[in-house]
């Protein structure tokens, strides 16, 4: 199995503030490589998918990168709707693995 | 859309079949997949059915506990987790994909609580 990794688990912020999440997958990936978002009680919710393609109807403040093995989410200037918890997740291969999530507290 | 049958409680050793019903595309274009949450924790993915011909594909560690299917002519999916544990209990998604590269987890059920205690 393909193990996903997340760093930081957590991390504190200020609105307005720039955010970055990376994520590693334990072997190639391809740029197979999706973003969710969740917040308390609601089921995820997808921004990002192919690495860097952004879903529609999520705000352009978010953005993806990275190809192989190494990828990034960015939140350009973190809003107070974005303080929630952030999910990769490879569609290279199954089954199809989840990082341990980032959680983004109110700093 | 896609609506989930409710909230379930169970003793351990039983079995549970969560429902996850469909709308406002064709069942059959489109796969789905289930994942679970158990509480405070992160996402599992646990498998998926094509909703055209119902080929599974299961998470090998839930292998023999599991079995998904789909009933086409209600636009329904099915996951039945059988000799339930403790650890089963989680809150359960079914998942639609999307006609995208990766085919990305795009539309999520409510999700259906499992509890699993004696």
């Amino acid at each position: 199995d393909i193990q996903m990794t997340q760093s930081p688990s957590s991390l504190s912020a200020s609105v307005g503030d720039r955010v970055t999440i990376t994520c590693r997958a334990s072997q190639s990936i391809s740029n197979y490589l999706n973003w969710y978002q969740q917040k308390p009680g609601k089921a995820p919710k997808l921004l990002i998918y192919a690495a860097s393609s952004l879903q529609s109807g999520v705000p352009s403040r978010f953005s993806g990168s990275g190809s192989g093995t190494d990828f990034t989410l960015t939140i350009s200037s973190l809003q107070p709707e974005d303080f929630a918890t952030y999910y990769c997740q490879q569609s290279y291969t199954t089954p199809r693995t989840f990082g341990p999530g980032t959680k983004v507290h109110i700093k | 859309q896609m609506v989930q049958s409710g909230a379930e409680v169970k003793k351990p050793g039983a079995s549970v079949k969560v429902s996850c019903k469909a709308s406002g595309y064709t069942f059959t274009t489109y796969g789905i997949s289930w994942v679970r949450q158990a509480p405070g924790q992160g996402l599992e993915w646990m498998g998926w059915i094509s909703a055209y011909s119902g080929d599974t594909n299961y998470e090998p560690q839930l292998q023999g506990r599991v079995t998904m299917t789909r009933d086409t002519s209600t636009s329904t999916a099915y996951m039945e987790l059988r000799s339930l544990r403790s650890d089963d209990t989680a809150v359960y998604y079914c998942v639609r994909e999307l006609p995208l590269t990766g085919y990305p987890f795009g539309y999520w059920g409510q999700g259906t609580l499992v509890t699993v205690s004696s």
